[in-house]
Order: C-alpha cells, then sequence, then structure tokens
C-alpha cells in the first residue's frame, strides 16, 4: 500500500522569501514522486516528477525537489517565492508495481499564499 | 492544441438526474483516468481504461459507468444523481512509458 502525508495544510511566506513544502510517503515498492500545482480553477498541471534517476529534481518556474529515501520525503523548495506561485500544492506517489497503469495517491494539499 | 479536453466545464443539475461528463485526449496515450476532488480539495482516483479496458475500479458506487468509445475517449456517466457527487471531477491520461499523467481542465458538478 502506498500513501502521502502533506505535514502543513497551508504555508504562508513573502515575496522573495523561500518556500518549502513538506511531503512524506510510504511505499511498497521503489515509488515515483510528483508534485502537482492547482491554481484556483484550474486543472492540474505537473510540476517536477522523481523516478529514481537523480535524486534532486528541478521542475518548473524555479521549483525542485530532493527525493531522501532514508528519510522517506520529497520536500518541494524554491529559493523565492513570487505571487504567482500562490496555489495549492500536491504531493502525489505512484504505485510502480503497476508499470503502465500507475495508480496515483494524492497527499491532501497544501495551500501557498505569498504576502506582498 | 488542448491536450486533455472535458466538457461541460460546469454542470449543475437536480437530484435523481442522468448526466454524462465527456473527456478527449489527443497525446496518443493508452491509459485514461477519472477522478474526483471533493470540497476539501482531496483528490481520489475513480476508474481508469488502457486501451479501452477497465483497469482499476476504485470502489465506486455503480451509479457511476465510465464509456470508452475509443483510446482517445473516455466518458462519465452519473445516474441518478445525489448531493454528494458535486464536485469536480478530472479526467488524465498517461503514456506507458512514463509515469506521470496528464489532466484535464475540470468539470465542475454541483447537484441540487
Amino acid at each position: 500500500a502506498q500513501s502521502v502525508t502533506q505535514l502543513d495544510s497551508h504555508v504562508s511566506v513573502s515575496e522573495g522569501t523561500p518556500v518549502l513544502l513538506r511531503c512524506n510517503y510510504s511505499s511498497s515498492y521503489s515509488p515515483s514522486l510528483f508534485w502537482y500545482v492547482q491554481h484556483p480553477n484550474k486543472g492540474l498541471q505537473l510540476l517536477l516528477k522523481y523516478t529514481s534517476a537523480a535524486t534532486l529534481v528541478k521542475g518548473i518556474n524555479g521549483f525542485e525537489a530532493e527525493f531522501k529515501k532514508s528519510e522517506t520525503s520529497f520536500h518541494l523548495t524554491k529559493p523565492s517565492a513570487h505571487m504567482s506561485d500562490a496555489a495549492e500544492y500536491f504531493c502525489v506517489v505512484s504505485d510502480r508495481a503497476n508499470f503502465g497503469n500507475e495508480k496515483l495517491t494524492f497527499g491532501t494539499g497544501t495551500r501557498l499564499t505569498i504576502i506582498p | 492544441d488542448t491536450a486533455v479536453s472535458q466538457t461541460p466545464k460546469y454542470l449543475v443539475t437536480q437530484m435523481g438526474n442522468d448526466k454524462s461528463i465527456k473527456c478527449e485526449q489527443n497525446l496518443g496515450h493508452d491509459t485514461m483516468y477519472w477522478y474526483k476532488q471533493d470540497s476539501k480539495k482531496f483528490l481520489k482516483i475513480m476508474f481508469s481504461y488502457n486501451n479501452k479496458e477497465l483497469i482499476i475500479n476504485e470502489t465506486v458506487p455503480n451509479r457511476f459507468s465510465p464509456k470508452s468509445p475509443d483510446k482517445a475517449h473516455l466518458n462519465l456517466h452519473i445516474n441518478s444523481l445525489e448531493l454528494g457527487d458535486s464536485a469536480v471531477y478530472f479526467c488524465a491520461s498517461s503514456p506507458p512509458s512514463l509515469h506521470e499523467q496528464y489532466f484535464g481542465p475540470g468539470t465542475r458538478l454541483t447537484v441540487t
């Protein structure tokens, strides 16, 4: 069984300061991990993914995440927040045992608010 | 150029009605999915189809019936709508060799 826990339901940061959104996962297999972003009233967009290559993954819009197996974590970071980063962020784990028919399990989401 | 499209974007209907949501992807993917996002933003998979065959059915009430006429389309038909069906429904697709899924813009269903 797989699961993902997003440790903060809401994070507020000032514009220009670093962003840290925390995620811990549980998986019986070697996991694939993703971060998706959902802007208000929009669909989900893939920010970045980890699929057993480099543990530090770079995504779009300056975001990156580091896979730490020993800590079962996949935290999302950005050095400097921008107003356009305000959105809901989802950490997602994929069951790679069903390769080709991946079942994604979503975290409960973290709402990121940017303070001007 | 929309990769995954859904119609309609908004759907308001009364309890007991039957409605359908359509999904189409032009990415050439083999696998398509339906997700439900509740009022607390929690996303949960409902179904997945691979080449028109049902692969995942996550204990969804049988009032929900997906239909895949071809691998580019996965429609969701809902019978006897209930208040609890109000949610945003997302369609997604994925290729066989990659793990990420590409999502449509969502359909906001409101049952009154």
